[in-house]
């Protein structure tokens, strides 16, 4: 498929856990970024990525949180020690250009359960 | 820090027209207006996006007023598949952080049959 992956589609961890998120973007696209939907919410900017420009980490919520992205391929979004409350939906989006002015596409996203 | 004020829900008749306000009055220059939606339990999609013309594509019709304070999305014959979260974003053109793409809460469309 062309499309932005995401794995796993689900994970189902118990509290205190290390877990790692897999997004690999559309071919060429030099923009990502890593959301986060609770249930219910919206989507709460996490980190982005652009070209290789340092990436903007405004959005992680705590130093449990950490992503990489290795050139313009795959990122990795890990969560240490998880909390109940980090359980959501983890939404990975890519664009062709480094601005993302034209359009994103979104994965399907990753439904984490930290019990 | 939301940028754009949209009204919770709305909904229309299947084979109407859909028309999704958005206010943005504190739009600057340089920022554009994007919109995208969310089908239940799916990744957000891209809807169109604008600068001050009115912009139309396959999937619906974006009308800024001249003022750029508020715009309005339109989708000519809304079907049962067009209900979902309508996300109005006004962004700036370009690279780095400021261009970043903010959520805010939407506007949950309902299509009735």
């Amino acid at each position: 498929g062309a499309g932005v992956s995401q794995s796993p589609s689900n994970k189902v961890t118990e509290k205190g856990k290390d877990v790692e998120l897999r997004c690999d973007p559309i071919s060429g696209h030099t923009a990502l970024y890593w959301y986060r939907q609770r249930l219910g919410q919206g989507l709460e900017f996490l980190i982005y990525f652009q070209g290789n420009s340092a990436p903007d980490k405004s959005g992680l919520p705590s130093d449990r949180f950490s992503a990489e992205r290795t050139g313009e391929s795959v990122s990795t979004l890990t969560i240490q020690r998880t909390q109940q409350e980090d359980s959501a939906v983890y939404l990975c989006a890519s664009s062709l250009d480094p601005g993302m002015n034209t359009e994103a596409f979104f994965g399907q996203g990753t439904r984490l359960t930290v019990v | 820090d939301a940028k754009t004020t949209q009204p919770t829900s709305m909904d229309c008749a299947e084979g109407r027209a859909a028309n999704l306000p958005c206010n943005h009055s504190t739009i600057s220059g340089n920022e554009y207006v994007y919109w995208y939606r969310q089908i239940h339990s799916q990744g957000p999609q891209y809807i169109i996006h604008g600068l001050k013309n009115n912009e139309t594509n396959e999937m619906a019709s974006l009308i800024i007023t001249e003022d750029r304070k508020s715009s309005t999305l339109i989708l000519p014959h809304a079907t049962l598949r067009d209900t979902a979260v309508y996300y109005c974003i006004v962004r700036v053109w370009g690279a780095g952080a400021n261009s970043k793409l903010t959520f805010g809460k939407g506007i949950t469309l309902s299509v009735r049959p």
